[in-house]
């Protein structure tokens, strides 16, 4: 069956500093892959989606960027952190254009 | 591209009454419809999902239904217990890869 990983769990950063936070696959091949965001108690906010290595869509014009440097890992990075990128980032995979599955997650607190 | 209303943001049941939430989306096109169940701190689960070519799924005590002409579905959940309290999305596909999702829906049940 597939899992998918985030970490870390959670992480507090203070502004202007970078940022990486990873996501693998495990169980399938060619998944696409998808940032979001969550603020606190609101809605998901897509950032990004990747259909395949290399390939990524951006939603959001900000300060955040995407990589996927192999098939099952997506990473988001930024290089300097704003108090606003504060919330709750996760990772999905679908192996179909349509189910996509969460990962568990990284809450983040910039300071 | 898509847009997709969720209609009310909060809703408190009684335990055993039904629970209703509806979502607008605007794209005649969009062909697929979940709806993510997620509770406090925890990642959104799949529930329960709709493809047009259908007007009603059921799985349980969940159903959902999809009205194409109107361009709304709506999530029915009978014999409400406890642990069904949670904020709830829905969600349209657009194009072949993006979900656009739904401001939410925390719902409470009352015991």
């Amino acid at each position: 069956s597939q899992t998918i990983h985030q970490w870390p769990a959670t992480l507090v950063q203070p502004v202007g500093s970078p940022l990486s936070l990873e996501c693998t696959v495990e169980g399938t091949s060619n998944p696409n892959l998808y940032w979001y965001r969550q603020a606190a108690g609101r809605g998901l906010q897509l950032l990004f989606y990747s259909v395949g290595i290399g390939q990524i869509s951006s939603e959001v014009p900000q300060n955040l960027s995407a990589s996927r440097p192999q098939d099952r890992q997506f990473i988001l990075s930024s290089k300097k952190l704003l108090l606003s990128d504060s919330g709750f980032y996760l990772c999905a995979w679908s192996q179909t254009p349509y189910e996509q599955y969460f990962g568990p997650g990284t809450r983040l607190t910039v300071t | 591209g898509e847009n997709v209303e969720q209609h009310p943001s909060t809703l408190s049941v009684q335990e055993g009454d039904s629970a209703v939430i509806k979502c607008t989306y605007s794209d005649s096109a969009s062909n697929y419809f979940p709806w993510y169940k997620q509770e406090l701190g925890k990642r959104p689960q799949l529930i329960i999902d709709i493809r047009s070519n259908v007007g009603e799924k059921k799985d349980q005590r969940i159903a959902v239904t999809l009205n194409k002409t109107a361009k709304h579905f709506s999530l029915h959940i009978t014999e409400t217990q406890p642990e069904d309290s949670a904020v709830y999305f829905c969600a349209a596909i657009q194009g072949a890869q993006k979900l656009v999702f739904g401001q939410g829906t925390r719902l409470t049940i009352n015991p």
